[in-house]
């Protein structure tokens, strides 16, 4: 069963910052990896999608990679907003029909 | 476009009690997803129709939750007797193909605390 872990668990940064949310998981024969991000009380959004072929998505300032034989991924956000304060989840597609999520990052940006 | 609707948002009851949450998904999509979000943890994939037809239910506790989605439009998921470990949020989640490269939408979810 795919297991996806996703470090660190929370992470404070000053405006302005850039940074990194890690996710790893354990079965590298995926169909794709999804960023998703979380705002208290509200649904999910999907940010990014990479396919197993690619190994970066970009969208604005969030870039996120994909390396597949290390069974890892990345989200990269440049200079960071309060706006950006929210959880992030990632979520790998290890069948056709079944999305696997991380615990996610709960990410706070200070002004 | 209108989001994924979920209702009520809310919901208190005791253990034992029955429960049972909606979901209205986007006009014209294909697929639903029900998973439940433990606090602290990621979603967990509870259940997935195609049109009105059953995919995917291998992770759900058929004992005591059941869900349906007639004319495969609107679905409910309900829980029935609920345990104190069902305290979660409810989301449901709709997409187009549900193929591989499908994006899915989510709704607000539905928070049910079990007491």
């Amino acid at each position: 069963k795919q297991e996806v872990t996703q470090i660190p668990a929370a992470l404070s940064v000053p405006e302005g910052e850039n940074l990194v949310l890690n996710c790893s998981f354990t079965d590298s024969a995926i169909y794709n990896l999804q960023w998703f991000r979380q705002d208290p009380g509200k649904g999910l959004t999907s940010l990014l999608l990479i396919q197993s072929s690619q190994r970066e998505q970009t969208s604005g300032r969030l870039n996120a990679s994909l390396d597949k034989s290390s069974g890892r991924s990345t989200l990269y956000i440049a200079a960071s907003q309060p706006g950006d304060s929210a959880t992030y989840l990632c979520a790998s597609r290890a069948g056709a029909n079944n999305l696997f999520f991380g615990t996610g990052t709960r990410l706070t940006v200070i002004p | 476009e209108a989001g994924v609707a979920q209702s009520p948002r809310y919901k208190i009851i005791e253990k034992r009690q029955s429960v049972a949450f909606w979901c209205n998904p986007i006009s014209g999509h294909a697929t639903l997803y029900w998973y439940q979000q433990i606090l602290g943890q990621g979603p967990k994939l509870l259940i997935q129709f195609q049109n009105n037809g059953v995919v995917d239910d291998s992770q759900l506790p058929k004992d005591r939750f059941s869900a349906e989605r007639l004319k495969g439009v609107d679905s409910t998921l309900k829980i029935q007797p609920a345990k104190l470990e069902d305290s979660a949020v409810y989301l449901c989640a709709s997409g187009t193909s549900g193929g591989y490269q499908e994006t899915q939408y989510f709704g607000p979810g539905t928070r049910l605390l079990v007491l």
